[in-house]
């Protein structure tokens, strides 16, 4: 089983719409969970920490099922700008990211 | 908002040459990181520093990788002996938590 899985896309959705990246991650003994944003042949920008909680930032929910080592990302309201690549990443000492979720959003 | 830079943001080198990538971590981070990323594929983590040693390393990091902190600011990854498969983005990272990346430095190997 890989470290961590993603759907690697593409979401094609128009402006406005609602979007869900699932990722799954095969270490239980991660601590810390977070979702990146990669542009094309940029560097991973931190888009948010994952609390268990659940946690909201704007139009981003995250969620983290620690029982099913699931992770969720919800975008509302889509953006042209919100078009990137969006990367899952568990851990704590070091992140291990899977392949990305690429997501196109057209007008 | 302080950032992670490295330099250069392009590097192209011969086969079996050396090369050092610079990286200047957040002033007040205590961990620090290097990634790879091969055009197509994911980001793949190399190493780990703290306290001046490493602290975890990957199988891609090799007898020909070594990484070092000359002084207080600079974090560099020296590859010895450049392979083909070396060619890729290198991205530093920092922190104390979350981790922050820099822009990256991307490698060509002719």
């Amino acid at each position: 089983r890989k470290e961590v899985e993603q759907d690697p896309g593409p979401f094609n959705v128009p402006e406005g719409a609602t979007v869900a990246f699932n990722c799954t991650y095969s270490n239980s003994a991660s601590q810390s969970f977070f979702w990146y944003r990669q542009d094309c042949r940029k560097e991973p920008k931190l888009l948010m920490s994952v609390y268990s909680s659940g946690n909201e930032d704007g139009r981003f929910t995250a969620q983290l099922n620690r029982a099913s080592q699931y992770i969720s990302l919800l975008i509302r309201d889509s953006k042209l700008s919100d078009s990137a690549t969006y990367l899952c990443a568990p851990g704590f000492q070091k992140l291990v990211f899977g392949t990305g979720t690429r997501l196109l959003v057209s007008p | 908002e302080p950032e992670v830079t490295q330099t250069p943001s392009h590097q192209v080198t011969q086969m079996g040459q050396e090369v050092i990538l610079r990286c200047v971590p957040i002033s007040n981070h205590l961990y620090f990181y290097w990634y790879r990323q091969i055009l197509g594929q994911k980001v793949e983590f190399l190493v780990s520093f703290y306290n001046n040693e490493i602290s975890e390393k990957s199988e891609i990091f090799d007898d020909q990788f070594s990484v070092e902190r000359p002084d207080g600011s600079n974090f560099t990854l020296k590859i010895r002996s450049t392979k083909l498969e070396d060619s890729a983005m290198y991205f530093c990272a920092s922190r104390n938590q979350p981790q922050h990346f820099g822009d990256g430095t991307r490698l060509s190997i002719l």
